[in-house]
């Protein structure tokens, strides 16, 4: 069972540059998001999608764009990266938006920012 | 605002040596309190949803339990496989997919 995929898992980057983290699903669920994990902090949601075509930001979206390519991608996109980026990014599902729901993550990808 | 406390940071015991972790909260309303358990270099896996207080949810040596302002994770005769950081979060009502996260107690269990 693959679950949530994501990919790259590691990833170095210039203050500047730009990437697509890509996230795919095989649960069919409808719900998926995008959180990124620092030290000392809890995971903070940056953008999630309720349903395929919809997308809403989250506690710390700033930086960041999201697309819901179909019901199971769900991607992110760093126009210009800043070292204030640099994180673990995970993505996770869950099978319906806001139903006292249990997300499914994946592995995360480990970005630094240089 | 939300706001999830976890304690201790960090927790070393002996295989067999049962202890508690501690997640207060503040929340406007609970809708649900999440327990989950994150490997290293991996996503957290989902443990347990808690929804009213008094509320007991178990599985293998962990229980869960929940009160109007904190949850405790009890972990009775740990084995190192039990080793992993738990993370506590909670939902409140109207936020839908707004999960607030502690910082997570890293726990190691040592032979």
């Amino acid at each position: 069972n693959a679950g949530v995929t994501q990919t790259p898992k590691f990833q170095v980057l210039k203050t500047g540059q730009s990437m697509t983290l890509q996230c795919a699903q095989d649960m069919n669920h409808n719900s998926m998001y995008w959180y990124r994990q620092d030290p000392g902090m809890g995971l903070r949601l940056i953008y999630y999608s309720a349903s395929e075509g919809t997308t809403d930001k989250g506690e710390v979206p700033n930086g960041y764009n999201v697309s819901r390519l179909n019901k199971r991608e769900f991607s992110l996109r760093l126009e210009s990266a800043a070292p204030s980026q640099t994180s673990v990014y995970f993505c996770a599902s869950s099978p319906r938006e806001g139903q006292n729901e249990k997300l499914f993550f994946g592995s995360g990808t480990q970005l630094s920012v240089l | 605002e939300d706001q999830v406390t976890q304690s201790p940071e960090a927790l070393r015991l002996q295989e067999g040596e049962s202890s508690s972790l501690n997640c207060s909260y503040t929340v406007s309303g609970l809708r649900g309190l999440f327990w989950y358990r994150q490997d290293p270099g991996k996503g957290p896996e989902f443990l347990f949803t808690l929804y009213s207080a008094g509320e007991e949810k178990e599985k293998e040596r962990l229980k869960a339990t929940l009160t109007k302002k904190e949850s405790f994770l009890h972990i009775t005769a740990p084995k190192p496989e039990d080793s992993a950081t738990y993370l506590c979060a909670v939902q409140a009502p109207g936020t839908a997919s707004k999960l607030t996260f502690g910082t997570g107690t890293r726990l190691q269990v040592t032979l």
